[in-house]
């Protein structure tokens, strides 16, 4: 089973409207961190948004917000007042377990991401 | 920017060929780990360092090995590349201090195996 599963390959939007990019995530751990991952066209990897299995609130960083509903198990990120700039893939990621033990703890898993197409 | 550069940034090699790419990280963080990236699989995990000389298999490791003698530097090398190497390799790099501990990656190498 996938750990992380986006169901939108492609998502289409207006300019300056909101968005939700959907996520949903498999793990038996109770502790883990969800992520949020923009990759543009020129390729590069650009880190948007953090939530930890622990936080009581939803994740927010300026127009980007993680909608959190743990016992569903997704993570949704919410783009508001989009831009065409935000045209992109969008990957959700997971990290499993805490601690320092070897390492594995910081291994990150992917989804296989959904592209954004922010229309004028 | 996280000071992660990857070279070479493109590479076109032929099948059966030893192909080395190396990662090289200015923020001395402890963790670092090699990913390919193919249409229709996001990014997958190839194998992964927690310091130096110490690393470990990541989701698709067949076929590749890395080595870390300097916590700046990792290499991913393949030993005989094949076709199906060919994809974007991109490393990251990450530190334990911090809430997140997000992962900082890298440009990318994009490599062609004919």
């Amino acid at each position: 089973a996938q750990k992380i599963t986006q169901t939108q390959p492609g998502m289409f939007v207006q300019e300056k409207e909101a968005v939700t990019l959907d996520c949903t995530y498999d793990t038996s751990d109770q502790s883990y961190g969800l992520f949020w991952y923009k990759q543009p066209s020129s390729g590069e990897m650009i880190f948007l948004i953090y939530q930890g299995s622990y936080d009581e609130q939803n994740a927010t960083e300026g127009r980007y917000s993680l909608n959190f509903q743990k016992a569903r198990k997704s993570a949704n990120l919410v783009i508001s007042a989009s831009q065409l700039g935000d045209s992109a893939m969008y990957f959700c990621a997971m990290r499993e377990g805490e601690g320092e033990s070897g390492g594995s703890n910081y291994k990150l898993t992917f989804g296989k991401g959904t592209l954004l197409t922010v229309n004028p | 920017d996280a000071g992660i550069t990857q070279s070479p940034r493109h590479k076109v090699t032929e099948t059966g060929t030893p192909v080395t790419l190396r990662c090289h990280q200015t923020e001395n963080h402890r963790y670092m780990y090699w990913y390919r990236q193919d249409p229709g699989h996001g990014l997958r995990l190839i194998h992964y360092s927690y310091g130096v000389k110490d690393t470990d298999k990541g989701e698709v490791s067949d076929g590749y090995s890395v080595s870390r003698s300097k916590t700046e530097d990792f290499l991913l090398t393949l030993e005989s590349a094949t076709s199906s190497q060919t994809s974007v390799y991109f490393c990251a790099i990450s530190e334990i201090a911090g809430r997140s501990n997000e992962q900082f990656f890298g440009p990318g190498t994009r490599l062609t195996v004919l």
